[in-house]
């Protein structure tokens, strides 16, 4: 019973397209959040909600939008994707926004 | 601000072996303090946390790890190491106001058989 779960694990994709990443916890979470792991394995918050409003937004490029239909829901879309947008993204939640992560396995995002 | 620093970015340590990973962090408010495990193509699992009170802790896998307030620092021990411990290990902070947990850049603990 997967506790968080992020789909697709790989996405291999051309420059200039559109992809989006789906989030879904099971944990009745308040927090969700997006990580950006780079090749270097440096791990760096993207975004965070709590109960579906955004309460985090890094300094992150406008084509990056999160969505949260739901609290067990966050969901990544990238528009016009750029090489430099290659990378492993984590979703993750917590109890609550003072709570430790639980983190989902990770979507490898490659662009070609 | 909050800063983590992990000053080794690899440890190679022979099987049975103690090691020790270090962790320092830089706040000016009281801290929770973290350390995630990340094993190859694999998401980040909690080993163990520092929320307040007694300054061991103890996590899963045998770890453990001792808040030191005056050094400011989280170091990770382990009495003997596996080889199933090869991984990539994560020291991150949350100070208290701010929202967001910040992770340090990881060390990779390399197990020799």
């Amino acid at each position: 019973d997967t506790a968080v779960s992020q789909t697709p694990k790989y996405l291999v994709t051309q420059m200039g397209n559109d992809k989006s990443i789906k989030c879904e916890q099971n944990l009745g979470h308040d927090t969700m959040y997006w990580y950006k792991q780079d090749s270097k394995k440096f791990l760096k918050i993207m975004f965070s909600y709590n109960n579906k409003e955004l309460i985090i937004n890094e300094t992150v490029p406008n084509r990056f939008s999160p969505k949260s239909p739901d609290k067990a829901h966050l969901n990544l879309h990238i528009n016009s994707l750029e090489l430099g947008d290659s990378a492993v993204y984590f979703c993750a939640s917590s109890l609550t926004r003072n709570t430790e992560a639980f983190f989902g396995q990770g979507t490898r995002l490659t662009v070609v | 601000a909050q800063s983590v620093t992990q000053l080794d970015s690899q440890v190679p340590v022979f099987e049975e072996a103690p090691v020790e990973l270090r962790c320092n962090y830089s706040s000016s408010v009281s801290v929770y303090l973290f350390w995630y495990v990340q094993y190859p193509n694999q998401g980040l699992q909690l080993l163990l946390k520092y929320l307040s009170g007694s300054t061991l802790v103890k996590g899963i896998n045998g770890f453990e790890a001792e808040f030191n307030k005056s050094q400011t620092s989280f170091h990770l021990r382990k009495p003997s190491v596996h080889i199933s411990d090869t991984a990539e290990y994560f020291c991150a902070v949350l100070s208290g106001g701010y929202q967001k947990v910040t992770f340090g850049t990881g060390t990779k603990l390399q197990v020799i058989p």
